[in-house]
């Protein structure tokens, strides 16, 4: 069955530090793949998404490159900042429905 | 517009209530969902409903009733839950049921039973 693994959290980050949040999963087809952002207290919001591979999603500085021999989909920014704290969920989605899958989330911090 | 509307923000009910949650998008999507999400736990699939029809249904006990009236509201009824249904209830819509379509997320429902 489909699955995402995410890296375990929390992670604690310096302001400007670089950030990596690995996230590797399975699934039976071709499947979509996403990174979702949630804010303290509020729902989930598309961070960015990859369709098929070596696609390179893009956002807010963020990025993550659909890795199809590697089934993997790390997030990667090079200078996070205070605002960046959040939990960040990788996510799957299967041709043919859009039922996402979620890893468990990652809690960042970032401390000034 | 490129909001889903969840309501309400925050809902406190005993187990012998019936309350409804409600999630209402403009955006013109076809494939709307209900998720719930447990503290420190990813969201999970409850429903799917595709032109106002169920499509998918995870198992979910009877307690839980969803309703597409029209294809801008979806509503999840709750009748008789039990404090282990407190969570965060959230709603998002897509453009129709496709993989590669964006799911758009409401700021969710925080239910607690009592």
């Amino acid at each position: 069955g489909d699955s995402v693994t995410q890296m375990e959290g929390p992670v604690t980050l310096s302001e400007e530090a670089f950030l990596t949040i690995n996230c590797t999963y399975t699934a039976t087809g071709y499947p979509s793949l996403f990174w979702y952002v949630q804010y303290p207290g509020e729902g989930l919001q598309l961070l960015l998404k990859a369709t098929k591979a070596d696609d390179k999603g893009s956002n807010k500085g963020f990025e993550a490159t659909y890795r199809k021999e590697t089934t993997s989909f790390h997030l990667e920014k090079g200078s996070v900042q205070v605002s960046d704290s959040a939990v960040y969920f990788c996510a799957l989605s299967e041709p043919g429905a859009n039922n996402l899958f979620f890893g468990t989330g990652t809690r960042l911090t970032v401390i000034p | 517009d490129t909001e889903v509307t969840q309501t309400p923000k925050h809902l406190v009910m005993g187990m012998t209530n019936k309350k409804s949650l409600k999630c209402e998008q403009h955006m013109g999507h076809r494939a709307m969902y209900w998720y719930k999400q447990k503290a420190k736990k990813p969201p999970e699939l409850m429903f799917v409903y595709s032109y106002e029809k169920l499509s998918i249904n995870e198992s979910v006990p009877s307690r839980f009733s969803p309703e597409c009236p029209n294809s801008s509201l979806l509503n999840l009824h709750l009748h008789a839950l039990q404090p282990e249904d407190s969570a965060l209830y959230l709603c998002a819509s897509s453009h129709h049921l496709s993989a590669q379509d964006e799911a758009f997320f409401g700021q969710g429902t925080r239910l607690t039973v009592v």
